[in-house]
């Protein structure tokens, strides 16, 4: 089963609004990734985090690794159109596969 | 570089039928996977290859074979197509390891009626 769990399915948020998506997994994680797919696109790699309680920018997005290396998030500032998609994370745990959480659709209004 | 490719983009079976999926790349990754994608399921694995002649289950492989004769190919087989397998399949690949950024291919959807 499923066992990496993303929250929320949806979000829909005004341009210029704040956005965040939580993973969560019952078990430590050796490192956790953050894909994008735009509408009708592939998944596009955006980050890994590996270290407990890293945190890293790229522009306005940041994404934190929990203490526990149980739970990530993504936060983007300030939403853009550009920024509609479908964020994914990913985590695995020591020696195993990538395990894709069921994704966050954001949705933008102008 | 062409990245990861996929054939064919759309297709349309019948229940029973078989087709392959063809997955490429050339970025000589050792490390190629076959995920399918369901609205609310995120990407789930069905296998994967760790190198040239090797091959692996993943999550849901029940209903497809795969092959990797060669490096930089990756084959995804359905032998009798079910209704359960309409999905938009895609191919990754990546460098290093199992748990290493993966590079997607452009997906294939598949209907079965």
């Amino acid at each position: 089963g499923q066992q990496v769990m993303q929250i929320p399915q949806y979000q829909h948020v005004q341009e210029g609004e704040d956005f965040t998506t939580y993973c969560n997994s019952s078990t430590t994680l050796s490192n956790i990734q953050w894909y994008k797919q735009r509408p009708g696109g592939h998944p596009v790699f955006l980050i890994q985090l590996v270290k407990s309680g890293e945190v890293k920018k790229q522009k306005r997005l940041t994404f934190q690794f929990g203490e526990a290396k149980k739970n990530s998030s993504l936060h983007i500032t300030a939403t853009q159109t550009t920024d509609v998609g479908t964020y994914f994370c990913a985590g695995i745990r020591q020696g195993g596969k990538l395990i894709f959480g069921q994704g966050t659709e954001l949705s933008v209004k102008p | 570089n062409a990245g990861v490719t996929q054939t064919p983009k759309f297709r349309v079976l019948k229940t029973g039928q078989s087709m392959t999926l063809l997955c490429a790349q050339d970025m000589n990754h050792e490390y190629m996977y076959w995920y399918r994608q369901d609205p609310g399921m995120g990407l789930r694995l069905i296998h994967y290859s760790v190198g040239e002649g090797t091959t692996a289950k993943g999550e849901v492989p029940d209903g497809y074979n795969v092959s990797r004769l060669k490096k930089q190919n990756f084959l995804l087989g359905l032998e009798s197509a079910a209704p359960s397998q309409t999905s938009v399949y895609f191919c990754a690949s990546s460098p290093l390891s199992l748990g290493a950024e993966q590079y997607f291919g452009p997906g294939t959807r598949l209907t079965v009626t």
